[in-house]
């Protein structure tokens, strides 16, 4: 069962590069989610979509864009990265309704130098 | 907006005993869901416990339980007979209820607690 999957695992990027990160999931989930975790500070929403074409933003989106073609997937990009964004990104899913728990890949450390 | 606060950046307990994470929250809403999620080392986050605000009845998952005082909103986790792989951070998480765009579940966390096992 590969649950939700995070590629890649590592990346190191120059300021004013772009990247994008891959979410995957394969329990059919309506929702997906893009966190970030900073220390001292939890886990974040940067965006998220509640079905496949949809978007929305969450807490902290500057910076960040996202796209939905297809159910499984949910795609983060940073178009010009940015110290600030040194951060471990995790994606999660779930399905819709009240109160069903999110699932979370693995995560993707990113530094930004 | 809601906050969700955990006042112990890290805590420690002998293996076989008995520890408690404390977590309070704000919010406005009368219906909602908290969580506990745990962090081990490879990063990943797993859910170990949630309770609907409504429900009086205090979540036990095995050895993990909650107390859960909603006038008081708090919501603290209790770990019973500690075991090193529970060695983890630990994040409270509040669930808001549904927003416009119907049903997303945008969890609020909070900053986390390291928790230690000692042998």
């Amino acid at each position: 069962n590969a649950g939700v999957t995070q590629t890649p695992k590592f990346r190191v990027l120059k300021t004013g590069q772009s990247m994008t990160l891959l979410c995957a999931q394969d329990m059919n989930h309506e929702y997906m989610y893009w966190y970030r975790q900073d220390p001292g500070m939890g886990l974040r929403l940067i965006h998220y979509s509640v079905g496949e074409g949809t978007t929305a933003k969450g807490e902290v989106p500057d910076g960040y864009n996202v796209s939905r073609l297809k159910k499984q997937n949910f795609l983060l990009g940073l178009e010009s990265a940015a110290p600030s964004q040194t951060s471990v990104y995790f994606c999660a899913s779930s399905y819709a309704g009240w109160g069903r728990p999110l699932h979370f890949g693995n995560g993707t450390r990113l530094t930004v130098t | 907006a809601q906050t969700v606060t955990q006042s112990q950046p890290e805590m420690s307990v002998q293996e076989a005993e008995t520890v408690t994470l404390s977590c309070t929250y704000d919010t406005s809403e009368s219906d909602y869901y908290l969580f506990w999620y745990k962090q081990p080392p490879s990063r990943q986050m797993i859910l170990v416990i949630r309770q609907e605000a409504y429900k009086q009845q205090n979540a036990t998952e095995n050895r993990f339980s909650v107390n859960f005082q909603k006038a008081a909103k708090s919501f603290s986790l209790k770990i019973s007979d500690s075991q090193l792989g529970d060695a983890a951070m630990y994040f409270c998480a509040y669930r808001s209820p549904m927003t416009l765009i119907q049903g997303a579940q945008k969890l609020v966390f909070g900053q986390g607690t390291r928790l230690t096992i000692n042998p």
